[in-house]
């Protein structure tokens, strides 16, 4: 059974970095075809991508936002890790880490998030 | 603005059937990129509906298709239930932007 988990700071100040942890289980960030991606949703918005680390160490980013992001591997071999940089209130949101798949013979465009965490809230406030 | 658009709501009586589109363009579900729809329940993490865009992941009702056509997609939902109300959203990847993309939400109500 894959399961994720996010978690960071709920509470983080304008201009600072924020730092979010995706702690999974049921599967292994290395196993051909599987992605750990990260989609955030401003309250009462629409849901918005932001990032994808795939099974290889590719990575994709948000356009809009691709200055200000970085998805990494964590410390454990069990977690993703995603940082935003220079925070502006318009970043306060839920974000959602998720696991990815990629369709059988197909390429790294065509992956699907099939299994997704709770939601961590991030206010940016002063 | 959603480069890839959906009406804001829709709406319909139990039993009844209803369609939500996703209009995108020839730089997403014109490329023939996979379009995938999520269902998010009030208060809740989206939830996969349908993936590749006409499939669906075990455990999703037969009430739930989808379908593509040229830039559009749309997903149907049969036979509507209470706990059908919802928003759902399509996602594909544009390979203009490099990158995925959300519709901008459909809020679904079952009168």
């Amino acid at each position: 059974q894959i399961t994720l988990k996010e978690s960071g700071p709920t509470l983080v100040k304008p201009t600072q970095t924020l730092t979010l942890t995706c702690a999974f289980s049921g599967f292994s960030i290395t196993d051909d075809g599987v992605g750990v991606g990260w989609i955030r949703q401003p309250p009462g918005k629409a849901l918005e991508w932001l990032a994808l680390l795939y099974w290889d160490g590719d990575k994709r980013y948000s356009p809009s936002l691709n200055t200000r992001l970085n998805i990494t591997r964590g410390t454990s071999k069990n977690q993703v890790v995603l940082t935003l940089t220079n925070l502006d209130p318009v970043d306060t949101a839920t974000y959602y880490c998720s696991h990815s798949r990629r369709r059988p013979g197909y390429n790294l465009y065509y992956y699907y998030m099939d299994v997704w965490g709770k939601g961590t809230t991030v206010t940016v406030s002063s | 603005q959603s480069v890839l658009t959906q009406p804001p709501s829709v709406s319909g009586a139990p039993g009844q059937k209803i369609t939500i589109s996703c209009t995108g363009s020839s730089s997403n579900i014109g490329t023939n990129f996979d379009v995938h729809w999520f269902q998010q329940l009030p208060g809740t993490a989206p939830k996969l509906l349908i993936f590749g865009d006409n499939n669906r992941p075990s455990g999703v009702p037969d009430r739930f298709s989808a379908s593509k056509s040229g830039s559009s997609a749309s997903l149907a939902i049969s036979g509507l239930q209470a706990d059908d109300e919802a928003d759902y959203y399509c996602h594909s990847y544009d390979n203009s932007l490099g990158g995925w993309l959300f519709g901008g939400g459909t809020e679904l109500t079952v009168l």
